[in-house]
């Protein structure tokens, strides 16, 4: 298996534009999480999905984040406007279906986001 | 509620050496525990995860770690350091019922030639 591809793997932007980041998770897989990781903060859980549909989106730090999971092999997480503090490293990670907290999760290589 | 702690924010062992990576949780239910790796610019890799099985869990490149419910620990351990290892390792506490990962703040492993 491919594992979790994430793309771009870079993205440098200006303030203000639309940034798109992209996730296909592993074949099977049925949960998906979107992470954010800065030195600041460490990791933060941004949303969850379960079988396509948004379980828990509590830690969207603002309207200007959006994601979607139009279906089981894809999910984008959205930022617009961005701002230069929306720089960092954003991991994708998908899990195997199954009793939650079990399944470990394969996280993606990441995109590694810089809003100039 | 859930938390973990990692004891070290950085640790430094010489090449051959033993490595110890400290790791305290609290949890009101029957925790899962994992360890992750993160090389530097890469995504995090499991190495060995804790789920109510046998205490002393083997993960890969020789990594294992001990499940002591009276400590409340969950320490990571190898017995020879190799230069690979140096990266930043992560401390994850989840429990049955939930999506949820709590993770450490992370030790970064330096390793010295």
């Amino acid at each position: 298996d491919a594992g979790v591809i994430q793309s771009p793997r870079h993205e440098v932007t200006e303030m203000g534009q639309e940034v798109t980041l992209r996730c296909k998770p592993i074949s099977g897989h049925n949960s998906l999480f979107w992470y954010r990781q800065t030195m600041m903060r460490g990791l933060e859980l941004l949303i969850y999905f379960n079988n396509n549909v948004p379980i828990d989106d509590s830690g969207m730090p603002e309207d200007r984040f959006s994601a979607k999971m139009p279906n089981a092999s894809f999910s984008t997480l959205k930022i617009q406007p961005s701002e230069p503090r929306d720089s960092a490293v954003y991991f994708c990670a998908s899990s195997l279906p199954g009793l939650a907290g079990y399944n470990e999760q394969f996280f993606g290589p990441g995109t590694r986001l810089t809003v100039l | 509620a859930q938390s973990v702690t990692q004891l070290d924010s950085h640790v430094s062992v010489s090449e051959g050496t033993p490595v110890l990576l400290r790791c305290n949780y609290s949890s009101s239910y029957s925790p899962s525990l994992f360890w992750y790796v993160q090389h530097p610019n890469k995504g995090l890799q499991l190495l060995l995860k804790y789920t109510s099985a046998a205490t002393l869990v083997k993960g890969i490149n020789g990594f294992e770690a001990e499940f002591k419910k009276s400590e409340t620990s969950f320490h990571l351990t190898k017995p020879s350091a190799h230069m690979s290892d140096a990266a930043e390792y992560f401390c994850v506490v989840s429990s049955s019922g939930t999506y949820k990962y709590i993770f450490g703040t992370g030790t970064r492993l330096k390793v010295l030639a």
